[in-house]
């Protein structure tokens, strides 16, 4: 079993639906948990950083964490062409040697049509 | 800033020959990390290091050796090229203050063949 798992999609929205990710993950040591986009051709960029469990909001994206479920998702709102890319989640532990280790899902494309 | 300089973006090598996959960011990050991403499988973690003089293996080091000598340089080499190193290998760095993002290159698009 994979310590990440991620649905690779692809996943293919009309301009201004709401579009939702998620990931699953294995290993209860993780703590911090961030959303990558990554455009074609290009290396990953954070949108997302959460610790622990909750939610945060950043403009049209909404980051939700369950540990008890061991479960994180990633909603876009109203979402725009200039959103299509990779989004990769990634996981890594608190602290000691799993500082700055990232752990990712295998990502999913989505692409958003006008 | 620059943040996160690798070199070269693109190589096409022969199945045997060796390279060095340059990397540099001039954030004075403590932390420096080499990942690599196959189509469709996320990015695995090869080598990574915490300070100069210091390095430890990832997930998938075989293969491939790294170095860290300076702060602002973590380089990765490949002695033998084989086949299944076509990749594309992301050098990232990130600080030691909890909480902030790594900061990822652009990426080198390596093809063996």
């Amino acid at each position: 079993q994979k310590e990440v798992e991620q649905d690779p999609g692809p996943l293919s929205v009309p301009e201004g639906a709401i579009v939702s990710l998620n990931c699953t993950y294995s290993n209860s040591a993780f703590q911090y948990f961030m959303w990558y986009r990554q455009y074609s051709r290009k290396g990953p960029e954070l949108l997302m950083y959460t610790y622990s469990s909750g939610n945060k909001e950043d403009g049209r994206f909404t980051a939700q964490v369950d540990k008890s479920s061991k479960y994180i998702s990633l909603f876009i709102r109203d979402s725009q062409p200039s959103d299509s890319a990779t989004y990769l989640c990634a996981m890594s532990g608190a602290g000691g040697t799993s500082y700055g280790k990232l752990t990712f899902g295998q990502g999913t494309i989505l692409t958003v049509h006008p | 800033n620059a943040g996160v300089t690798q070199t070269p973006k693109f190589r096409i090598l022969k199945i045997g020959q060796s390279m060095t996959l340059q990397c540099a960011q001039d954030m004075n990050h403590n932390y420096m990390y080499w990942y690599r991403q196959d189509p469709g499988m996320g990015l695995k973690l090869i080598y990574y290091s915490v300070g100069a003089g210091i390095t430890d293996k990832g997930e998938v080091p075989n293969g491939y050796n790294v170095s860290r000598s300076t702060t602002e340089d973590f380089p990765l080499r490949l002695e033998l090229a084989a086949p299944s190193q076509t990749s594309v290998y992301f050098c990232a760095s990130i600080s030691n203050v909890v909480g902030t993002e790594a900061f990822f290159g652009q990426g080198t698009r390596l093809t063996v063949v």
